[in-house]
């Protein structure tokens, strides 16, 4: 089944506790992309990745990290955790960039930073 | 800036009857239009896009219509069923660009 998968689906920590959420697509996708959603806010993109070594900054960047490494993967890095960062999180994925191929999204990794 | 916004945040409808779910865009070189559903406790799913050579485009029950002269989108969907109950977002983009800009969502909810 092609799909987007990530881990973990919902995280618990506390402020500078150096955590990863992992993102897996199987559709031998090249583009990937990581979102925060908050309420009122709608989805905002982070990091996007147009192939493997490819990264590149999005809307909200701040406080976050990727590494693209492998084309199916691209994990999201939270170096030092804060309360701001606690919101959803959805990954992404397409076989070309979103204006010109529909991107198909991850279930969703609920993160909170006490 | 680019911004994407929507008129109502909530929207309830009787069973069987028409949905129309709209959205406003500011950036008039956007020229890819997307409607999104997101269930409870699920990522967004594609249900329909568009693009700015056209005005409107049919789905399965659904329809997108773009008024590039005032800069708005609408989703219509036809004889609602309580499986349409969920957030729907629009997103936008241009040629060339490697984001989507998404609205803050509509609520539908589908009454029995």
């Amino acid at each position: 089944e092609a799909q987007v998968t990530q881990n973990p689906r919902y995280l618990i920590t506390v402020t500078g506790k150096k955590l990863t959420v992992t993102c897996s697509q199987n559709m031998n996708h090249e583009y990937m992309s990581w979102y925060r959603q908050d309420p009122g806010l709608g989805l905002r993109q982070i990091y996007y990745s147009m192939n493997v070594e490819v990264t590149d900054k999005g809307d909200v960047p701040e406080g976050y990290k990727v590494s693209r490494k492998e084309k199916r993967n691209f994990p999201l890095i939270l170096e030092s955790p804060s309360p701001n960062q606690t919101s959803l999180y959805f990954c992404a994925s397409s076989q070309a960039e979103p204006s010109t191929d529909t991107q198909y999204f991850g279930p969703g990794t609920r993160l909170t930073v006490l | 800036g680019e911004s994407v916004g929507l008129h109502l945040p909530t929207l309830s409808v009787q069973e069987g009857d028409n949905s129309i779910i709209n959205c406003a865009y500011s950036n008039s070189a956007s020229d890819y239009f997307i409607w999104y559903k997101q269930e409870s406790g699920k990522g967004p799913q594609f249900i329909i896009d568009i693009r700015s050579n056209m005005d409107k485009r049919q789905g399965q029950r659904v329809t997108v219509l773009l008024n590039k002269t005032v800069k708005h989108l609408s989703l219509q969907i036809a004889a609602t069923q309580p499986g349409d109950s969920a957030v729907y977002f629009c997103a936008e983009t241009y040629t060339g660009r490697r984001a989507l800009t998404f609205g803050s969502g509509t609520r539908l909810q589908v009454q029995p």
